[in-house]
């Protein structure tokens, strides 16, 4: 129950398309669902992230879709760019006790985006 | 303002040898997470500390590993022995508060145990 499954494990799109990368999860108590973000060599960094409040979140080219009764949540990159090309992370945790819990992070996704 | 540095940023060590990495969170951070990363697979907490105290040591294999942050600001963590299993990225990461929940992480130290 404390799994997020992400997919595709990878991803191969055209440079200007869009690429779309889903997760799913099972415990209804998560409340917070980010996006991370990783080049060779270099640790996560956030991209961006999503409460279930909302049913989508947008920043520049990158869109969180949040579908709560679904309890599925997917990163869209729109005009995607060969800069792009990166491994990225779904998570998600529980807020408790006055805290964010630990982030349960998915498997990864692979985009290569081609010139 | 500087990141997350850890280091080393790679090593090679036989099995059955102690290894140590080090961590220095970005400054003010009271949070501090320690991951496991195995190849083509996401982090994996193995510790969290707010301030001094290990709040969440859950998922660390305390038999051979252990874990210290001194004064509330650097961190090391030590495995004794090594064994071939343990050849990963250890990625630290901070973050102001346990509540904002961003995480900043470090470039990692890739290990190879041989």
């Amino acid at each position: 129950q404390q799994q997020v499954k992400q997919s595709p494990q990878s991803l191969i799109v055209q440079k200007g398309g869009i690429s779309i990368i889903n997760c799913a999860y099972e415990n209804t108590a998560f409340d917070y669902f980010p996006w991370y973000q990783q080049f060779p060599g270099k640790g996560p960094a956030l991209l961006i992230a999503i409460r279930p409040d909302v049913s989508e979140k947008k920043e520049g080219r990158f869109t969180i879709s949040f579908n709560k009764s679904a309890k599925q949540f997917s990163l869209h990159i729109m005009d995607s760019q060969p800069g792009d090309s990166a491994t990225y992370f779904c998570a998600a945790s529980v807020y408790y006790g006055g805290s964010q819990g630990n982030l349960i992070f998915g498997k990864g996704t692979k985009l290569s985006v081609k010139p | 303002e500087a990141g997350v540095v850890q280091s080393p940023r790679y090593k090679i060590i036989e099995k059955k040898q102690p290894v140590a990495f080090w961590c220095n969170p970005i400054s003010g951070h009271n949070t501090l997470y320690w991951y496991l990363q195995n190849l083509g697979q996401g982090p994996e907490l193995l510790i969290r500390y707010e301030n001094e105290e290990a709040v969440d040591d859950s998922q660390l294999p305390k038999d051979r590993f252990s874990a210290e942050r001194l004064k509330g600001v650097d961190s090391t963590l030590k495995i004794q022995p090594a064994e071939l299993g343990d050849s990963a990225v250890y990625l630290c990461a901070s973050s102001l508060w346990a509540r904002d929940n961003e995480q900043f992480f470090g470039p990692g130290t890739r290990l190879t145990v041989l």
